[in-house]
């Protein structure tokens, strides 16, 4: 059964340096979101991508964030410049029809 | 403001009883989801539905538009049920809205 792959599973990084989480989402999939989870929280929205470019964003998605469909089968998040409260659980998620979403088993993110 | 409720919070039973988790949602909505997070981390979509009724194994979910209102059903529960359960309603706009879970024990 096809499944949503996410890379790596857990990045530790310094404060201010830039990540890159990676999402490989179901291949004939067109709609394409991220969501972080912080330890203890609630799931939350952070952007949704659909023909090539951010379709929704939530106020958590400043200009640190970016998103990119990079070669058409990779789904990136970038965050710039790291802060603590940066650290959660990622989770990427992808849809054929935007309503039916299947989630990758995040990536933890730990910022120092 | 929460724009989804859920309760309870946290849910304690023995293998074999019948369990509700309810959910409560003040957008309008185009389609809400069920979904597990196991103890680990991962999530797994349990259901998604606009309308009615879904089964699934010894889950079952129910939605009632008009009270804005959903309900998780697991029959003769089991130990592996053990997990959070999050209600999720997608709105008109297309934007999750996620409840803050419950935590669902089951006791041997």
């Amino acid at each position: 059964e096809p499944e949503v792959t996410q890379t790596p599973s857990h990045q530790v990084t310094q404060m201010g340096q830039e990540v890159i989480l990676r999402c490989v989402p179901i291949s004939n999939h067109l709609y394409f979101y991220w969501y972080r989870q912080i330890l203890g929280q609630k799931v939350e929205f952070l952007v949704s991508f659909y023909n090539n470019e951010i379709s929704e964003k939530s106020e958590i998605f400043d200009d640190q964030f970016s998103v990119e469909r990079p070669d058409g089968s990779n789904f990136t998040l970038k965050i710039r410049s790291t802060k603590l409260e940066d650290s959660a659980m990622y989770f990427c998620a992808s849809s054929l029809t935007g309503v039916e979403q299947y989630f990758g088993p995040g990536t933890r993110l730990t910022v120092t | 403001k929460n724009e989804v409720e859920q309760s309870p919070q946290n849910l304690t039973a023995q293998e074999g009883e019948f369990i509700t988790i309810n959910c409560s949602y003040s957008v309008g909505i185009s389609a809400l989801h069920w979904l597990q997070q196991h103890p680990g981390g991962g999530i797994v979509s349990l259901f998604m539905l606009s309308s009615g009724k879904k089964k699934h194994g010894r889950l079952i979910a129910t939605i009632n538009i008009q009270e804005k209102h959903s309900s998780l059903h697991i029959t003769a529960s089991h130990p592996r049920d053990s997990a959070v359960y999050i209600c999720a309603a997608l709105n008109t706009g297309n934007q999750f809205y996620f409840g803050t879970g419950t935590s669902l024990t089951v006791i041997p």
